[in-house]
């Protein structure tokens, strides 16, 4: 079964701009969450999705937005680009059942300029 | 809110030899799922173990195990036979067992070098 996707794995941007990463979850995961990882905030949930719904969102500007599309991919937005978004992020898609592991994609590294 | 510590920044081993990470938690659910997770230089994230909270035994993967001890909020983990594949970032997180959420509450990282 292949893994969780993100894509692009790198990114550079500059204040004020927008950008939309992108993420496919592992085939049968119906959630979708988002984290940021910087060194100094370390990592810190952005919003979890599910069947297409934003089910809980972390402690983050409304610049930061996501959505979920039928087939469970999900998409994250942030607008208005500034030099703290800088990041790493990073998608994980939640499997079924009682523990629903999070599983983790390679990350999406964003620095902003 | 629930929040994660893990006091160690920095921890080193030496190959072969056993090595502890601490970790404790704050929380006043009663259902909650704790998970150790690997981050190497390529900065995939890799479950280690998981605990279930209602579970007393400690659980085990091969050459990784817990101590857990709820009524300390304590979740340590122990790397038997440490092997240089081991050196990694490893991350402590909590998730609440009520309701629907599976957000993820990270400590902030032991980096942990294995010594040849």
């Amino acid at each position: 079964k292949a893994g969780v996707t993100q894509t692009p794995r790198y990114l550079i941007k500059t204040r004020g701009q927008q950008v939309t990463l992108s993420c496919s979850p592992i085939s049968g995961h119906r959630s979708v969450s988002w984290y940021q990882q910087t060194p100094g905030q370390g990592l810190q949930f952005l919003f979890e999705y599910f069947s297409e719904t934003q089910r809980n969102k972390g402690n983050f500007p409304g610049r930061f937005s996501g959505r979920q599309f039928s087939n469970s991919r999900s998409e994250m937005n942030v607008s208005t680009l500034e030099l703290g978004d800088s990041a790493l992020y990073l998608c994980a898609s939640s499997s079924p059942g009682t523990y629903n592991e999070q599983f983790f994609g390679p990350g999406t590294r964003l620095t902003v300029l | 809110a629930q929040t994660v510590t893990q006091s160690q920044p920095e921890m080193s081993v030496q190959e072969a030899e056993t090595v502890t990470l601490s970790c404790t938690y704050d929380t006043s659910e009663s259902d909650y799922y704790l998970f150790w997770y690997k981050q190497p230089p390529s900065r995939q994230m890799i479950l280690v173990i998981r605990q279930e909270a209602y579970k007393q035994q400690n659980a085990t993967e091969n050459r990784f195990s817990v101590n857990f001890q709820k009524a300390a909020k304590s979740f340590s983990l122990k790397i038997s036979d440490s092997q240089l594949g081991d050196a990694a970032m490893y991350f402590c997180a909590y998730r609440s067992g009520r309701g629907s959420a599976r957000q993820l509450t990270f400590g902030s990282g032991t980096q942990l070098t294995v010594l040849p």
